[in-house]
C-alpha cells in the first residue's frame, strides 16, 4: 500500500523550531518528487515546498521562506521539514504529499501532522 | 499568481454540479483538482485538465479554456460533498481557495 505517515508536530512556542518528518512506503521513493502543504484551522491548502526526487530542485513560498529548511534522505524513504522562527499564523496541518504539482498534481497525500504556535 | 473559487455551491442529488476556477490565461496552464472530504487529506480528482487517476468515477470531469478551469460532478451523491481545490503552476503550486460543496 502507498503510504505517507507525517510526524513530529506539537505545541511549540513563538520563536521556537519544530523538524517534521515523513515515512514513504510502498513506492519508489526515490522516484519521486516530494512537497509540504499546509491547511490552517478552517481555510484552505498553501503549498509550502518542493523537493526534486534528488534534492537537486528546491522551492519554498514566499511566506515561509528563509524559516524553514525541506530535505530529504532516500535511503531512508523519508522526507523532512525543519522549521525556525515559527510564528502564530504558522499554526497548521502540515502534509507530506508526492508529486510534482505540475501538470500530473500531487497524487498521494499524508494524514497531516498538527503544529500549534502558542506561548 | 491567483486562482478564484466560489465559497460555495449548491446541487441536488443527481443533478450536475459544477465548480469554477478563474486566473488570468488559465487556459495555457494546466489544472488539477482536488476533493476533500470532511477531517480527511486532499485526494487528487482530477489532473492535466481533465484527466481521471485511477479509482475516481466517471461522474468526475474537468474543463480548461480561456480564464477559467471547471469542475463537472454528474450525478452527484452525497458522499461528493466535500470542500474542492483547484491547482496550477506558475513559477510555484499555486491552489485556489477552495469551495464547499453541498448536496441537498
Amino acid at each position: 500500500e502507498v503510504q505517507l505517515v507525517e510526524s513530529g508536530g506539537g505545541l511549540v512556542q513563538p520563536g521556537g523550531s519544530l523538524r517534521l518528518s515523513c515515512a514513504a512506503s510502498g513506492f519508489t521513493f526515490i522516484s519521486y518528487s516530494m512537497n509540504w502543504v499546509r491547511q490552517a484551522p478552517g481555510k484552505g491548502l498553501e503549498w509550502i515546498s518542493y523537493i526534486s526526487s534528488s534534492s537537486r530542485t528546491i522551492y519554498y513560498a514566499d511566506s515561509v521562506k528563509g524559516r524553514i529548511t525541506i530535505s530529504r534522505d532516500n535511503a531512508k524513504n523519508s522526507l523532512y521539514l525543519q522549521m525556525n522562527s515559527l510564528r502564530a499564523e504558522d499554526r497548521a496541518v502540515y502534509y507530506c504529499v508526492r508529486g510534482e504539482g505540475g501538470s500530473y498534481g500531487m497524487d498521494v497525500w499524508g494524514q497531516g501532522t498538527t503544529v500549534t504556535v502558542s506561548s | 499568481y491567483e486562482l478564484t473559487q466560489p465559497p460555495s455551491v449548491s446541487v441536488s442529488p443527481g443533478q450536475t454540479a459544477s465548480i469554477t476556477c478563474s486566473g488570468d490565461k488559465l487556459g495555457n496552464k494546466y489544472v488539477c483538482w482536488y476533493q476533500q472530504r470532511p477531517g480527511q487529506s486532499p485526494g487528487l480528482v482530477i489532473y492535466q485538465n481533465s484527466k481521471r487517476p485511477s479509482g475516481i468515477p466517471e461522474r468526475f470531469s474537468g474543463s480548461n479554456s480561456g480564464n477559467t478551469a471547471t469542475l463537472t460532478i454528474s450525478g452527484t451523491q452525497t458522499i461528493d460533498e466535500a470542500d474542492y481545490y483547484c491547482q496550477t503552476w506558475d513559477s510555484s503550486t499555486v491552489f485556489g481557495g477552495g469551495t464547499n460543496l453541498t448536496v441537498l
